[in-house]
């Protein structure tokens, strides 16, 4: 049974600090996926990897997947308020025909 | 249209009642998705629809039956739910070809409460 594990959990930082969440996957997979939640609304894409040593940003978002170690980062640079959110990590199985989610990240950023 | 619609938004409903949820697409995607969450949970997968066929059932209880009238159209018939069915229902869709075959677009959800 594939897992996911997020961390951290829950992660409180300051504006204009920079921090890192994790993602580890138990199981062989090329693909992973980033999506944020913010409360009470759906989920939105932020980044599609799709193979090994893919690396892909958006303002002060950067993702990284490293299928070898079974890892991917999402990487947060001089984080503002509004990035405030719950950020999920979503692992491509079934050939595709399913995504495994994380735990989530709920990110609070403060002033 | 790059968008996955749902409806209703919220959606009260008793022990007893039957009540669908409808998800519509038009960006001709070929698989569609019900997912399940609780709050501070991720999402859970319900079901599956490739073509038009139901290809993954998650285990789901037969009180929840999903139905893929066309290739733009889901919907999730509810009948004798519990209270703890409620939960955001929320659709979603993926092209099933091209670079980005599986990546799922969401929809906003129906925020369900059973009493």
């Amino acid at each position: 049974e594939l897992k996911v594990e997020q961390n951290p959990l829950f992660l409180s930082m300051q504006e204009g600090k920079n921090y890192t969440i994790y993602c580890n996957y138990s199981t062989t997979s090329d693909r992973l996926y980033w999506y944020r939640q913010d409360p009470g609304k759906s989920l939105e894409s932020l980044f599609v990897l799709l193979s090994n040593g893919a690396v892909k940003q958006e303002g002060r978002l950067m993702a990284s997947l490293d299928t070898k170690a079974r890892l991917s980062t999402l990487h947060i640079t001089a984080a503002v308020h509004d990035l405030s959110a719950t950020y999920f990590c979503a692992v491509e199985t079934n050939a595709g025909n399913m995504l495994t989610f994380g735990g989530g990240t709920r990110l609070m950023v403060k002033p | 249209d790059t968008e996955v619609t749902q409806t209703p938004k919220h959606l009260v409903m008793g022990m007893t009642n039957k009540k669908s949820l409808k998800c519509e697409q038009h960006m001709g995607h070929r698989a569609m998705y019900w997912y399940k969450q609780k709050a501070k949970k991720p999402p859970e997968l319900m079901f599956v629809y490739s073509y038009e066929k139901l290809s993954i059932n998650e285990s789901v209880p037969s009180r929840f039956s999903p139905e893929c009238p066309n290739s733009s159209l889901l919907n999730l018939h509810l009948h004798a739910l519990q209270p703890e069915d409620s939960a955001l229902y929320l659709c979603a869709s993926s092209p099933k070809t091209g670079q980005f075959a599986y990546e799922q677009y969401f929809g906003p959800g129906t925020r369900l409460t059973v009493t």
